[in-house]
């Protein structure tokens, strides 16, 4: 069984369009983070959720929101996509008072 | 806010052992961890230290020096499929985690 699981593994959209990632854990994890990866390997944490409500939320530009329906899942919805956008973005999750994380296998998105 | 600063690249041969080092700079601190990413993977957690010293795991260790916001990954007897690249992250404030920039290790034969 998938721990943590991201669809879809690769998106490629044009500017301007709205695209949606969805993300789902099956640890039990109380917490659910969002990371973008850009192509210089630098890992960014853009949003993290506790138990449905988030408690981080990086500098991170309005066209990024994300949405939790409930603490096993965490979803990124991205408007008006940019070229700048494209990178991977891994969706995350951990125990509150356990320091690892799970990461899922990434979303690739380019945007053209 | 936080920083952490770690060697962009390493290279090393077989068999051998390799150091990667970390130091930080935060607002809280909950501890250090390291991340191990292959090409096209996801990251996988390899280590966490929350107090001062030496954490093993198999061929891994882990080094921790609070005082000095400084903490290491030693990698022995290295092995082809150690090339990856590997993360140091810290835990502060509101359990945010920063991660390092990256450690891209390059294991040759």
């Amino acid at each position: 069984d998938t721990a943590v699981s991201q669809t879809p593994k690769y998106l490629v959209t044009q500017m301007g369009n709205d695209k949606s990632i969805k993300c789902e854990q099956n640890l039990g994890h109380d917490t659910m983070y969002w990371y973008k990866q850009d192509s210089k390997k630098f890992l960014k944490i853009m949003f993290s959720y506790n138990n449905k409500e988030l408690i981080i939320n990086e500098t991170v530009p309005n066209r990024f929101s994300p949405k939790s329906p409930d603490k096993a899942h965490l979803n990124l919805h991205i408007n008006s996509l940019e070229l700048g956008d494209s990178a991977v973005y891994f969706c995350a999750s951990s125990h509150p008072d356990q320091y690892e994380q799970y990461f899922g296998p990434g979303t690739r998105l380019t945007v053209t | 806010g936080q920083s952490l600063e770690q060697p962009s690249e390493v290279t090393a041969v077989e068999g051998a052992i390799v150091q990667i080092n970390c130091t930080y700079q935060t607002s809280g601190f909950y501890g250090l961890s390291w991340y191990q990413q292959h090409d096209g993977g996801a990251p996988t957690f390899l280590s966490y230290n929350g107090l001062d010293g030496l954490e093993e795991t198999g061929r891994f260790s882990s080094f921790l020096s609070r005082s000095d916001s400084y903490g290491y990954l030693l990698l022995q007897e290295l092995q082809m499929k150690d090339s990856a690249s590997y993360f140091c992250a810290v835990k502060g404030n509101a359990g945010k985690s920063t991660f390092g920039d990256g450690t891209t290790l390059t294991v040759k034969p």
